[in-house]
């Protein structure tokens, strides 16, 4: 199987809820990545996990986090949902930790009301 | 905080057209310069990419021209077609944070029939 597979495609939750976002990665990538796209906007990079350690997060608080499990599929976690949590979530997945083109998943779109 | 700045938003091409999107940067430790493009409802695909090392790369219609004094690099659409109608992405990165993306704000790119 080929390619990066996330669910669910679509999500609506309240402001203050939890939601957790899921990525398979394609086959034999060992680096896992979560983007955050506004509408309107480029990617904004999250976290990565290369074999299930986390080992880079960018500008986001803690109530972000995530897991990658030894199958190398991946979780993103988000607490105390905000309004402006509402965009399109990227998993992104490549080999060996480095960049050997990342390949993207079509995204979650989660909507906070 | 942008790393990198792309533009124009947003222009339209006739069919047959050029497109330039320009991007421009301040790390000059970012030594790989992907573009992608990434159509509505789906994730970013990779285009084609360049290293600083060189100064133009080319592959069908799509030529990267890099800049590294100017620090500048730019995507030219050769005979532009209506499905070449999408937005696109530049992005830069570099080995000492495992490659990890940093995208401009995206050209959306229009081509007419």
């Amino acid at each position: 199987e080929t390619g990066v597979t996330q669910s669910p495609t679509h999500l609506i939750k309240t402001r203050g809820q939890q939601v957790t976002l899921r990525c398979s990665s394609q086959s034999g990538h060992n680096t896992v990545s979560w983007y955050q796209q506004a509408l309107g906007q480029g990617p904004q990079f999250i976290f990565q996990y290369y074999r299930e350690e986390e080992n880079g997060r960018g500008n986001f608080p803690p109530r972000f986090s995530g897991l990658q499990f030894p199958n190398y599929s991946s979780e993103l976690n988000v607490n105390a949902l905000e309004l402006d949590d509402s965009a399109l979530y990227l998993c992104a997945s490549s080999l060996d930790g480095r960049y050997y083109g990342y390949t993207f998943g079509s995204g979650t779109r989660l909507t906070v009301v | 905080q942008q790393q990198v700045k792309q533009s124009p938003q947003s222009l339209i091409v006739q069919k047959g057209g050029i497109s330039i999107i320009n991007c421009a940067y301040e790390n000059t430790a970012f030594d790989y310069f992907p573009w992608y493009q990434q159509f509505p409802g789906k994730g970013p695909a990779l285009l084609i990419a360049i290293r600083p090392d060189v100064s133009e790369k080319k592959e069908g219609r799509f030529t990267i021209s890099f800049n590294k004094s100017a620090k500048q690099f730019s995507l030219h659409i050769m005979d532009s077609q209506p499905g070449d109608s999408a937005t696109y992405f530049c992005a830069a990165s570099k080995k000492e944070n495992d490659y990890k993306l940093s995208f401009g704000a995206g050209t959306t790119v229009t081509v007419r029939a």
